[in-house]
């Protein structure tokens, strides 16, 4: 099976421009998380999408927004971008929910801001 | 909120030598997940430990979870270069919420 796939691997964007990012689950699951990753904030919970419908969503700001597809497919999007977007984004996918299932992450987005 | 918390940060042992690393959390939970992390690429999952286990082993990884003192730990034995990696637990936020929520992680390095 096919791994979870994120594209692009890296984005570099200006202040104020917007950015989406895709994500295409493992076939089967219906479950994607999206996670932020800075080196002093660490892992932060953005959102997780279950059958197009989100179930959980991170304490971000409503810049930070997303969306799942009939195909269990996820794009997520920031808005307005500041430099303290920069980050690593991390999509996973799992069959059930992500707190109760193993996920299996992308390699991730590399966002830059400048 | 962040729930679980990794000790030690950081680190550094000899090939052929055990490694432990801990994770303590707040609140009860109803799973806790250690994963690996080479650096800039994704996390990769290693054990699921459900909350009425104590114990679970996998090849080279030993996970052990104390519900009663909040806290668990992940042994590697025999380490190899190759184990050198971030190491993170994860757990549901305790709120209810239902998210998987990460801790900061420990960051190993096995020297050959």
């Amino acid at each position: 099976k096919a791994g979870v796939t994120q594209t692009p691997r890296y984005l570099i964007k200006t202040r104020g421009q917007q950015v989406t990012l895709s994500c295409s689950p493992i076939s089967g699951h219906r479950s994607v998380s999206w996670y932020q990753q800075t080196p002093g904030q660490g892992l932060q919970f953005l959102f997780e999408y279950f059958s197009e419908t989100q179930r959980n969503k991170g304490n971000f700001p409503g810049r930070f927004s997303g969306r799942q597809f009939s195909n269990s497919r996820s794009e997520m999007n920031v808005s307005t971008l500041e430099l303290g977007d920069s980050a690593l984004y991390l999509c996973a996918s799992s069959l059930g929910p992500g707190y109760n299932s193993p996920l299996h992450f992308g390699n991730g987005t590399r966002l830059t801001v400048t | 909120s962040q729930q679980g918390e990794e000790d030690p940060q950081a680190l550094s042992i000899q090939e052929g030598e055990n490694a432990t690393m801990n994770c303590s959390y707040k609140t009860s939970i109803n799973n806790l997940q250690w994963y690996r992390q080479n650096s800039g690429r994704g996390l990769v999952h290693l054990i699921l430990i459900r909350s009425n286990e104590r114990e679970k082993h996998s090849g080279r990884l030993r996970v052990t979870l104390d519900t009663s003192k909040k806290s668990s730990s992940l042994l590697i034995t025999a380490s190899r270069a190759a184990d050198t990696a971030s190491y993170f637990c994860a757990t549901d936020d305790g709120g209810g919420s239902e998210k998987l929520v990460f801790g900061k992680g420990t960051k190993l390095t096995v020297n050959p």
